[in-house]
């Protein structure tokens, strides 16, 4: 079947600008997660959503960012006002359930952001 | 906090070498340990995993035990080929970790030369 589908794949933007990337998660899977790569920091987990809600918004680095998940599939993750210091891979992340701590976690081919 | 270390790399080896890449854990409770891969250009792999002491996972060669009594997850492959060359990351996920996040540490790359 289809894994995490994530677009775009590159994304290159002005700072101060707005950003949109969104995730596509295994269809059934109720779980996602977003998670960013970047050179300095490694990778750090930012949000995930049970079905539609996000219970833990502790991970976002700052109130620029934001997420949303609409009929339990498809995720936005928005960034404001971008700063060069947001440039990173995008990692998006699906499983079956969020309740289950083995739950094996997939992830999709990440969002490139490189902000100018 | 949770954390992982694993060992910097990078790690070069010759074909058919042996491989270890060392992976270490701080904890609370009992996590659940993975091995993801990440390919030249692809995303993250779930490479292999174990849930409890003892435990062993393994796929494609590699395989890693969960010792609790070391907090250790060392992944070995007995001989390595190129199509291995990629980084791999170590990472855990807490019993009731907050926002059920997986916990990486900073990745080893590997490169297996013909």
């Amino acid at each position: 079947g289809a894994g995490v589908s994530q677009s775009p794949s590159n994304k290159v933007t002005e700072k101060g600008k707005d950003v949109e990337l969104r995730c596509d998660p295994i269809s059934g899977h109720t779980a996602l997660y977003w998670y960013r790569q970047s050179l300095g920091q490694g990778l750090e987990f930012l949000i995930y959503f049970q079905g539609n809600s996000a219970p833990d918004k502790s991970g976002l680095p700052s109130d620029r960012f934001s997420a949303e998940r609409t009929g339990g599939s498809v995720s936005t993750l928005t960034i404001q006002r971008t700063q060069q210091e947001d440039s990173a891979v995008y990692l998006c992340a699906s499983s079956l359930e969020a309740g289950i701590y083995t739950d094996t976690q997939y992830f999709g081919p990440g969002t490139r952001l490189t902000v100018l | 906090g949770d954390s992982v270390t694993q060992m910097e790399g990078p790690v070069t080896l010759s074909e058919e070498a042996f491989l270890t890449i060392n992976c270490t854990y701080t904890a609370t409770g009992y996590p659940s340990l993975f091995w993801y891969v990440q390919y030249p250009g692809e995303g993250l792999q779930l490479l292999l995993k174990a849930t409890k002491a003892d435990d062993k996972g393994s796929n494609k060669g590699f395989e890693a035990t969960y010792r609790k009594e070391t907090t250790s997850f060392h992944l070995e492959k007995g001989s390595v080929q190129v199509s291995d060359s990629a980084v791999y990351f170590c990472a855990l996920r807490a019993f009731k970790a907050a926002g059920n996040k997986l916990t990486f540490g900073g990745g080893t790359r590997v490169l297996v030369k013909p």
